[in-house]
């Protein structure tokens, strides 16, 4: 069965500075994706970026980059430049075959931006 | 513009009562889904679907049920049976791969009074 884990405590982050979040996941399945979307205080989910199980390459998308330990099964998102905007829930995702393509969702992680 | 909607925006129920929540996608999607969301339970799956006329349970089915007569169309029922269905409702497509995102619609706030 999939499993996403995000353990991390609500976080505060000063505006300006990076802030990484951390994910962990399980499956036995070679190919698999990999994703993070961000929940604003309006409900919404925005997806921010996107890695896969063979890619060579951390992800990057604008200020969001992605570390991607295969061996260890982590898939943490880094925000740099921290803004106001940035203050959400962050949510891991993974989809892969074994799991019928379902997306499954880790618990989330908060993060407040202050000035 | 190509979306998902979900309506209404905030629903009432007695309890006792069925309801249905509406999700319509024009996106040309073939998988819908449709997650709960609880405080500090992040999304959890409820209902599946990736074809017409079927759909698999996700990891709390109990008190729900689905249909797909359309590929556009996923409506999720809130039955009796569900014993806590106050809760933020989500509803999501996507093409059946797994290096593609899902799409959300806005949600629904359901609450039981």
């Amino acid at each position: 069965a999939q499993k996403i884990t995000q353990t991390q405590p609500g976080m505060f982050v000063q505006e300006k500075e990076a802030v990484t979040l951390d994910c962990t996941y399980d499956t036995s399945d070679p190919s698999y994706g990999l994703f993070w979307y961000k929940q604003p205080s309006s409900g919404e989910m925005i997806f921010l970026i996107y890695q896969g199980s063979y890619d060579q390459q951390n992800a990057t998308e604008g200020r969001y980059s992605l570390n991607f330990q295969k061996a260890r099964k982590s898939a943490n998102l880094v925000i740099s430049a921290s803004q106001l905007g940035d203050s959400a829930m962050y949510f891991c995702a993974m989809r892969d075959v074994y799991g019928n393509n379902r997306l499954a969702f880790g618990k989330g992680n908060q993060v407040v931006v202050i000035p | 513009d190509g979306g998902i909607t979900q309506s209404p925006k905030y629903l009432f129920r007695k309890e006792g009562q069925n309801v249905t929540l509406s999700c319509e996608q024009n996106l040309n999607h073939d998988a819908m889904y449709w997650y709960r969301q609880d405080p500090g339970q992040g999304l959890r799956l409820i209902y599946y679907s990736q074809i017409v006329n079927d759909f698999q349970k996700g990891d709390i089915a109990e008190g729900y049920s689905v249909s797909r007569e359309k590929k556009e169309s996923f409506p999720l029922t809130v039955t009796s049976a569900q014993k806590n269905p106050t809760a933020f409702y989500l509803c999501a497509s996507s093409i059946i791969q797994t290096n593609t995102e899902a799409f959300f619609g806005q949600g629904t706030r359901l609450t039981v009074v």
